[in-house]
């Protein structure tokens, strides 16, 4: 166990319509990433979060949009749903100050947007 | 723009026997991590090494080991006595300093077979 905990696990959604999911990170980790996992295709960076601040962002347009928390929680908003968005979305967590790079996953939420 | 390649969408191997996953990443940065995670069937995806590129010594964790060739910029995973636990899928992934996006590959699925 990675002690990182994402909800709800499985969701359907319809076109158009808006979706949040949420993480909570371990514990004492102040940075979160969100990734986008298509099926049989391996993540893809969408954000990261750093003290409640965006600090990093990838190929993604601003429909997809995040928030983090002082509780080591955080949200990933997605607008206007597109057929494209069905994937799995995984939360990450980490210690910035560690130097590692690594990650702490959790198990995700599988979105399919009909 | 980094891009990391894994050419083997799927392997398998026979308990207890060794099997090599190989990987080749694509960078113009001098200071950057490579990383194998493991994604075990709905379960969450994890750490299974860790290799810093200014560290000419290959990494090794337990069965698991590294073949890193900076020059050719491969960076292959070595799973020495395969055990049942080993089936999942494998991702090659790559991130930049201490900025903690990861590129990933596709992925490889390893099944170890009794």
């Amino acid at each position: 166990e990675t002690g990182v905990t994402q909800s709800p696990t499985h969701l359907i959604k319809t076109r158009g319509q808006q979706v949040t999911l949420r993480c909570s990170s371990q514990s004492g980790h102040n940075t979160v990433s969100w990734y986008q996992q298509a099926l049989g295709q391996g993540p893809q960076f969408i954000f990261q979060y750093y003290r409640e601040e965006e600090n990093g962002r990838g190929n993604f347009p601003p429909r997809f949009s995040g928030l983090q928390f002082p509780n080591y929680s955080s949200e990933l908003n997605v607008n206007a749903l597109e057929l494209d968005d069905s994937a799995l979305y995984l939360c990450a967590s980490s210690l910035a100050i560690q130097g590692t790079g690594e990650l702490f996953f959790g198990e995700g939420s599988r979105l399919t947007v009909l | 723009a980094q891009t990391v390649t894994q050419s083997q969408p799927e392997m398998s191997v026979q308990e207890a026997e060794t099997v090599t996953l190989s990987c080749t990443y694509d960078t113009s940065e001098s200071n950057y991590y490579l990383f194998w995670y493991k994604q075990p069937p709905s379960r969450q995806m994890i750490l299974v090494i860790r290799q810093e590129a200014y560290k000419q010594q290959n990494a090794t964790e337990n069965r698991f080991s590294v073949n890193f060739q900076k020059a050719a910029k491969s960076f292959s995973l070595k799973i020495s006595d395969s055990q049942l636990g080993d089936t999942a899928m494998y991702f090659c992934a790559f991130s930049v300093g201490s900025n903690y996006k990861l590129t990933f590959g596709k992925g490889t699925l390893l099944t170890v077979n009794p």
